[in-house]
């Protein structure tokens, strides 16, 4: 069974740092590339950060470019999500998804997680 | 980025009848390449259709897909009381992706 669960989700103070975590089984981690979508509460679904299944290309929405980093372990088939700066805006649900393809554009999210929470907050 | 804008935002139909919900980008979508998922409540969403009209897998036939350029179209015939979701369309054709704000099928 293809399957996507993420971690590291917390409630922590603006300013602060969190890293998440998603293991990935059921499917060949090291052919597809992966990215982080985030639902606000009450809100829609909004990109994050993607990554080619190399490693080579990363992307990220404007709101996190500077203070987020999405990495891979292909050899762990785990993605992460370093999050640094926190803001109250960050406050969401972030899901892990698998890409269509190798690369993070391009292409539909075909496997979802049940998602990690974030709060910010003082 | 390209603005994706679904309509209407709530829907509600009884069982049997046909849902048709549309999403209407501020650009042309590379490729036509849009995809819907379906949320249901408390649950992670679920890809529907992908490339405009392609259905993934295990996906009913009662799910189709249409459209092209700015103006796509999510078709579920034949409503089940099991259909009762948020409904969200992606385009991935234009860096960033980006989402529709959703439309929230209500089953009566």
């Amino acid at each position: 069974e293809v399957q996507l669960v993420e971690s590291g989700g917390d409630l922590v103070q603006p300013g602060r740092s969190l890293r998440l975590s998603c293991a990935a089984s059921g499917f060949t981690f090291d052919d597809y590339a992966m990215h982080w979508v985030r639902q606000a509460p009450g809100k829609g679904l909004e990109w994050v950060s993607g990554i080619s299944w190399n490693s080579g290309h990363t992307g990220y929405a404007d709101s996190v470019k500077g203070r987020f980093t999405i990495s891979r372990d292909n050899a762990k088939s785990s993605l992460f999500l370093q999050m640094n700066s926190l803001r109250t805006d960050d406050t969401a649900l972030y899901y892990c998804t698998k890409g269509g393809g190798s690369v993070f554009y391009y292409y539909y999210m075909d496997v979802w997680g049940k998602g990690t929470t974030v709060t910010v907050s003082s | 980025e390209i603005v994706l804008t679904q309509s209407p935002g709530t829907l509600s139909l009884s069982p049997g009848e046909r849902a048709t919900l549309s999403c209407r980008a501020s650009q042309s979508v590379a490729s036509d390449y849009l995809a819907w998922y379906q949320q249901k409540p408390g649950q992670a969403p679920r890809l529907l259709i992908y490339n405009a009209s392609g259905r993934a897998t295990g996906i009913p036939d009662r799910f189709s897909g249409s459209g092209s350029g700015t103006d796509f179209t999510l078709t579920i015939s034949r409503l089940e009381p099991e259909d009762l979701a948020v409904y969200f369309c992606h385009q991935y054709g234009n860096s960033p992706d980006t989402f529709g704000q959703g439309t929230k099928l209500d089953i009566k």
